[in-house]
């Protein structure tokens, strides 16, 4: 089956810079890739997906790009703001799967001011 | 616009008893899935119905099972608790045939 490795566990920034989280996939067919934020105590929140036909997909100050060759994916987060302090999980899937996720181990984004 | 709605949203069992779990989908929505999130990691996928039948099972113990009725609202049960079945158990609903999955808020199991 699909495993899904992410990294870094944690992620300290200042506020401004930019954060880059990294997966990396086993299954050659998955073609979906989703991002979620998670706030603790709440649910996961999709924030950005791809599918395996695009490289590169951007929505305000997130941006998710991937690379099928290689199988991975990054989630880039610019110009980071406090509220941007969360559990981020990536996950891929199979776009005929009815939302069956395989899930990352989630990376800890602390952003300090 | 109603989200994915779960209920209960906090529980705490014995080992030995069961639990029952519901979730009812975004309108429209077919597909429910649910997974297993344990503290400090990533959800890990037990069941998804779509249309009412089980299209995929994840790697839990017959102790678990689900199902999904013609409204698509869905159940999860689980038999025999065990200590290490306390977490969180999130259910996603999705439209269909694609693969966007949105959560609930979760219910927290606790078993003692």
């Amino acid at each position: 089956g699909e495993n899904v490795e992410q990294h870094p566990s944690t992620l300290s920034v200042q506020e401004g810079d930019s954060a880059v989280i990294k997966c990396t996939y086993s299954d050659s067919a998955s073609n979906y890739f989703p991002w979620y934020k998670q706030e603790l105590g709440k649910r996961p929140q999709l924030i950005i997906d791809i599918r395996s036909n695009v490289g590169e997909k951007k929505d305000q100050r997130i941006a998710v790009t991937l690379n099928k060759t290689a199988k991975h994916f990054s989630l880039h987060i610019t110009e980071t703001q406090p509220e941007d302090s969360a559990v981020y999980f990536c996950a891929a899937s199979l776009t005929d799967s009815w939302g069956k996720l395989q899930f990352g181990a989630g990376t800890q984004v602390v952003v300090t001011p | 616009d109603a989200g994915v709605t779960q209920s209960p949203t906090h529980l705490i069992k014995t080992r030995g008893q069961h639990v029952t779990l519901r979730c009812s989908p975004i309108s429209g929505h077919k597909s429910v899935s649910w997974y297993q999130q344990v503290l400090g990691q990533g959800p890990q996928f037990i069941f998804q119905y779509y249309e009412k039948e089980e299209r995929g099972r994840g790697n839990f113990p017959d102790r678990f099972s689900a199902r999904q009725f013609p409204n698509y609202s869905s159940e999860l049960n689980v038999n025999a608790l065990l200590l290490g079945d306390s977490a969180l158990y999130l259910c996603a609903s999705s439209p269909g045939t694609v693969s966007e999955a949105f959560f609930g808020q979760g219910t927290r199991l606790t078993v003692v």
